[in-house]
């Protein structure tokens, strides 16, 4: 079964710092391009960074570039999102999300991590 | 930056067709993608690449995409359809990727 799990999400005070972690299973992981996506309490769905197979493009979105880093371990078949300088407005749920083969939409997605950000 | 607006809510009887729209500069220029959301639930991809459909999404789901709208198309509404439905575009000036505002469809 193709299957995304996320962990590492939880309470962190503003300013401080948290790694997401996304486990991968079912697929070739190294073949596919990877995304986090986030939630926010109430709102829409919001791109967070896109990081391709091999790790050679890497994007991210305005709102946090510069305070997170998007990573892969292909060999650990795990995708990873550092998020430092945090704020409350980082406070949403985290989906990691597999692109596409042919980058064609966001085709699996996982259950999700909840980070909240607040002293 | 580039914006996609859709209609906040859109309300159906069952058996009807709703459509919802994304609107976006020159947008048929672009791939969109579509995505319904239940309740504490993940997004699920139900149209790509403006109107295809991934296995398993029923054929009532449908797309189209020309000049500055695309529309989802969902035809014989069930019950189950209701949910959160947002469209998705690459934005390769930016190389970012941008979701649609939204839109709800209540099934009457």
């Amino acid at each position: 079964e193709v299957q995304l799990v996320e962990s590492g999400g939880g309470l962190v005070k503003p300013g401080g710092s948290l790694r997401l972690s996304c486990a991968a299973s079912g697929f070739t992981f190294s073949s596919y391009s990877m995304n986090w996506v986030r939630q926010a309490p109430g709102k829409g769905l919001e791109w967070v960074s896109s990081i391709s197979s091999s790790s050679s493009y890497i994007y991210y979105a305005d709102s946090v570039k510069g305070r997170f880093t998007i990573s892969r371990d292909n060999a650990k078949n795990s995708l990873y999102l550092q998020m430092n300088s945090l704020r409350a407005e980082d406070t949403a749920v985290y989906y990691c999300a597999r692109e596409g083969d042919r980058g064609n939409g966001m085709d699996v997605w996982g259950q999700g991590t909840t980070v909240t950000v607040s002293s | 930056s580039y914006v996609l607006t859709q209609p906040p809510s859109v309300s159906v009887a069952p058996g009807q067709t709703a459509r919802i729209t994304c609107g976006g500069n020159n947008i048929g220029s672009k791939s969109v993608h579509w995505y319904q959301q239940k309740p504490g639930q993940a997004p699920v991809l139900v149209v790509y690449d403006d109107s295809d459909r991934p296995s398993g999404i029923p054929e009532r789901f449908s797309g189209s995409n020309s000049g500055n709208t695309a529309t989802l198309t969902i035809s014989r509404v069930e019950a189950g359809d209701e949910a959160d439905y947002y469209c998705q575009v690459w934005d390769s000036s930016s190389d970012h990727y941008v979701f649609g505002t939204g839109t709800k469809v209540t099934v009457l």
